[in-house]
């Protein structure tokens, strides 16, 4: 019964590491989304799966963002050499196939880049 | 680009009042059309969707759709402090089965007592 659980809570990191984020969706939630909540900017979507498959990687905003998804269940976001610019709240939300629009979000990870 | 705009704010009504929300999008195709709200600090939670144009009702909460006018709005009946929050506006990108949301920045409704 639990809801969607994300850690760390807060991450502060120099500029130039590598960081992990990590995503529990609720069980038996078939599909998840990760996006980033910049201060001043609206939730932007980064990129989708269905299973353990990203068909829609496209909110990814360059080639240091990775995301992978095992046993259709936790997902992990991989920022490499991270930028100032990288600093945001990311959110996991993840649905079910049934209805795949009622998007239940976790509390985020709010990172900031040093 | 999909775009999604909500009236800028902060919206400040005082407690029992209506609180009008609006919302205007770009994808012309789109079907479904979502409200969050979201608490200081806290991640979105879903108030309503809204696929059919016209009203729906739920409880203090109505949704408003006008696809031809490409517009969206919340409103919320005996406005309470405990509304007071941010209120996201969110469109599902035509073309996909599955649920990629464009959002709005955002609108923060205050309520005073």
């Amino acid at each position: 019964g639990a809801g969607v659980s994300q850690s760390p809570s807060n991450k502060v990191t120099e500029k130039g590491k590598d960081v992990e984020l990590r995503c529990d969706p609720i069980s038996g939630h078939t599909a998840l989304y990760w996006y980033r909540q910049s201060l001043g900017q609206g939730l932007e979507f980064l990129i989708y799966f269905q299973g353990n498959s990203a068909p829609d990687k496209s909110g990814l905003p360059s080639d240091r963002f990775s995301a992978e998804r095992t046993g259709g269940s936790v997902s992990t976001l991989t920022i490499q050499r991270t930028q100032q610019e990288d600093s945001a709240v990311y959110l996991c939300a993840s649905s079910s196939g049934l209805s795949q629009e009622t998007q239940y979000f976790g509390p985020g990870t709010r990172l900031l880049v040093l | 680009q999909k775009e999604v705009e909500q009236n800028s704010g902060p919206l400040s009504v005082p407690e029992g009042a209506i609180a009008s929300l609006n919302c205007t999008y770009s994808d012309r195709g789109s079907q479904s059309f979502f409200w969050y709200r979201q608490y200081s600090g806290k991640s979105p939670e879903l108030i309503m969707f809204i696929y059919s144009n016209g009203d729906k009702e739920d409880g203090r909460f109505t949704a408003q759709l006008n696809k031809a006018s490409q517009y969206v709005s919340l409103l919320i009946r005996d406005s309470q402090p405990s509304d007071s929050a941010t209120y996201l506006c969110a469109v599902r990108e035509s073309g996909t089965s599955y649920g990629k949301l464009t959002f709005g920045q955002g609108t923060i409704l205050t309520v005073h007592p």
